[in-house]
């Protein structure tokens, strides 16, 4: 199994619409969890992090926890073609140096 | 602010030959760091991190190797390139403490083994 799973997509989406991208994880002690973009060929960026269960929001992207369920979500509102790229959950465990990530869901969104 | 460089951005190499990759940080002391590959097409595979001068934990068994030999400087070396070692290397860091949840990026090496 692997340690951290998110559907390759793509997911395709039309401009302004909600694009919802999903993410699980197999150990139940990660404590740390975050989202990345990486545009095609470039280095990934942090988007998000979440830390406890529940909600965050940050502008078009609100994250979503649920520990029990060991799943977190990216949620984009509004979306925008600029926002086409691939998005990368990545995990990390209670006191470990390590950040795993998924293999990531690319996102495309129609003008 | 800190500031992550990576070099060289490109490189094509032939079999069997050697490798160097350097990532150095600006802006902070004590950094973690880190060296992922990602294949075409798939996610980031962690190689090696480093949490002090000389301290290097490595993920993957490999004929790569890292090397930290100052404060804020990464190598990622080969002595003998495999066509499986084509990909992008990207270098990363994070601080220590309550900053090492966050890791930032180089903008990564891309290296073609013919």
């Amino acid at each position: 199994q692997k340690e951290v799973e998110q559907n390759s997509g793509p997911l395709s989406v039309p401009e302004g619409a909600i694009a919802s991208l999903n993410c699980t994880y197999s150990d139940r002690g990660s404590q740390s969890f975050f989202w990345y973009r990486q545009y095609s060929g470039k280095s990934p960026e942090l988007i998000m992090s979440i830390y406890s269960n529940g909600d965050k929001e940050d502008g078009r992207f609100t994250a979503q926890l649920n520990k029990a369920s060991q799943y977190v979500s990216l949620l984009i509102r509004d979306s925008q073609p600029s926002d086409s790229a691939t998005y990368l959950c990545a995990v990390r465990g209670i006191g470990s140096y390590k950040l795993i990530f998924g293999s990531g869901t690319r996102l495309l969104v129609r003008p | 602010s800190q500031t992550i460089h990576q070099w060289p951005a490109t490189l094509v190499q032939p079999v069997g030959s050697p490798l160097s990759l350097e990532c150095t940080v600006e802006g902070t002391s004590n950094p973690n760091l880190y060296w992922y590959r990602q294949a075409a097409g798939r996610g980031l595979q962690l190689l090696f991190y480093s949490v002090g001068i000389g301290q290097i934990s490595s993920e993957v068994p490999q004929n790569l190797s890292a090397s930290r030999p100052q404060d804020r400087q990464f190598i990622l070396s080969s002595k003998k390139l495999l066509l499986s070692d084509s990909g992008f290397y990207l270098c990363a860091w994070s601080g220590t403490g309550s900053g090492a949840n966050v890791l930032t990026f180089g903008a990564g090496s891309r290296l073609t083994v013919l």
